[in-house]
Order: structure tokens, then C-alpha cells, then sequence
């Protein structure tokens, strides 16, 4: 039971290049998350998945895209990589489906640090 | 947006020391309170959720307060040891998605 798995762990990408952030869960989790780290931040939402085929915007969307691509599996792209995405990325789930709830455990895979120069 | 802020940032003692922080939130419409461990290099652990007023959970040496009338949180570890060591965060939310603070970094000196 591997839980949260992330890849690839580590990224160096120039500007303006594209890639895609990959995220697995096995614990059969309806929702699925991907946040931002940065330094002196706390954890900021980008996209999450509330289920299977649904995706919505988090708190800082711009520049990334997500693709829910069947229960297990929640990609997050960057299509023209920008300075300003150098992160560490994280990507979580929870059980709960269909709609969010405040109260649930989110489990965390090991993070991605992407620096875009 | 939910503001979530903890105190202090960084936090240096002595092993076997007893230590506090806090995380403060906004009192109004409140639904839960959790607590993360997150060492270096590895994933972000699940510590406590707590939805109640005058909540109190513990984990071993670790244990935390919850008071929702006035928006705050104390996270308490008794008799700190190395391995303590890590970066705690806080996360409240109330619409299902959680906002964290930007963690209290804790070092635990032999």
C-alpha cells in the first residue's frame, strides 16, 4: 500500500518549456488535490478534484491545468513554464466524494520540486 | 479568504524541553482544525483533526487545544526529543477546501 506516489521527484525545466506532474493514490480516495509550497507560504490549493471527471480552479490556477484521469491518477501540467512556478508541489486526496467536506484527512504524496530557470 | 496565520515561525530548544505554538483562524462559520508534521524530504503527516470547542487530542508526547469562539489552536509537545523536529502546519476551512499557515519549523538540539 503505497499511499500518495508523486513523479518525478525532482524537475529542472528552462522557461517557456512544458511538462506534466504526475500523481497516484491507492486508498481508494474519491477527491484529489495539488497545492504549492513556498518558502515562508503556507501549502496553497492550485486544482483539486472533488470526483472521478470533475475538476475545479483552487486558489492559484494560472498558469497550470489538471487532468483527472481516472480514479487513481491526477495530473497537473505546467504548458509554458515560468520562473515564478519554481515550487515544491504536492499533491493529496481524501475520501470523501461529489462534494469537499472541511473535516476529512488529506494524505500527501512525497512532493515534486520543480525550479524553472 | 480564510486567513490561517502561525506563531512563531521558527522555533529553537533544548532536547527535552516542553514547547508550544499556535495557529489562529477566523472564529466565524468554523468546521475543523487539523494539524500536519511534515519532515524534510518526506510527506505531510496527519497529526490531529478537531472540529469541537474546548477539543483536546493527544498522540503520545503531542497533544492540542482547540478554542473556536475566539479562532485559536495550541499545539503542545512534552519533553521534546530530535526526532521531533519538523515543520508543523495548521489548516482551517470551511467549503471543503483547507488553507494552511505557513508552519512553525521546530528544531530539538541534543
Amino acid at each position: 500500500n503505497a499511499g500518495v506516489t508523486q513523479t518525478p521527484k525532482f524537475q529542472v525545466l528552462k522557461t517557456g518549456q512544458s511538462m506534466t506532474l504526475q500523481c497516484a493514490q491507492d486508498m481508494n480516495h474519491n477527491s484529489m488535490y495539488w497545492y504549492r509550497q513556498d518558502p515562508g507560504m503556507g501549502l496553497r490549493l492550485i486544482y483539486y478534484s472533488a470526483s472521478e471527471g470533475t475538476t475545479d480552479k483552487g486558489e492559484v490556477p494560472n498558469g497550470y491545468n489538471v487532468s483527472r484521469l481516472n480514479k487513481r491518477e491526477f495530473s497537473l501540467r505546467l504548458e509554458s513554464a515560468a520562473p515564478s512556478q519554481t515550487s515544491v508541489y504536492f499533491c493529496a486526496s481524501s475520501i470523501a466524494g461529489g462534494t469537499l467536506r472541511s473535516t476529512d484527512t488529506q494524505y500527501f504524496g512525497p512532493g515534486t520540486r520543480l525550479t524553472v530557470l | 479568504i480564510l486567513n490561517v496565520e502561525q506563531s512563531p515561525q521558527s522555533l529553537h530548544v533544548q532536547e527535552g524541553d516542553s514547547t508550544n505554538f499556535t495557529c489562529s483562524f477566523p472564529s466565524s462559520n468554523f468546521y475543523a482544525l487539523h494539524w500536519y508534521r511534515w519532515e524534510t524530504a518526506k510527506s505531510p503527516e496527519a497529526l490531529f483533526v478537531m472540529t469541537l470547542n474546548g477539543d483536546e487530542k493527544k498522540k503520545g508526547r503531542i497533544s492540542a487545544t482547540l478554542n473556536t469562539k475566539e479562532g485559536y489552536s495550541y499545539l503542545y509537545i512534552k519533553g521534546s526529543q530530535p526526532e521531533d523536529s519538523a515543520t508543523y502546519l495548521c489548516a482551517s476551512g470551511n467549503t471543503g477546501k483547507l488553507i494552511f499557515g505557513q508552519g512553525t519549523t521546530l528544531q530539538v538540539k541534543p
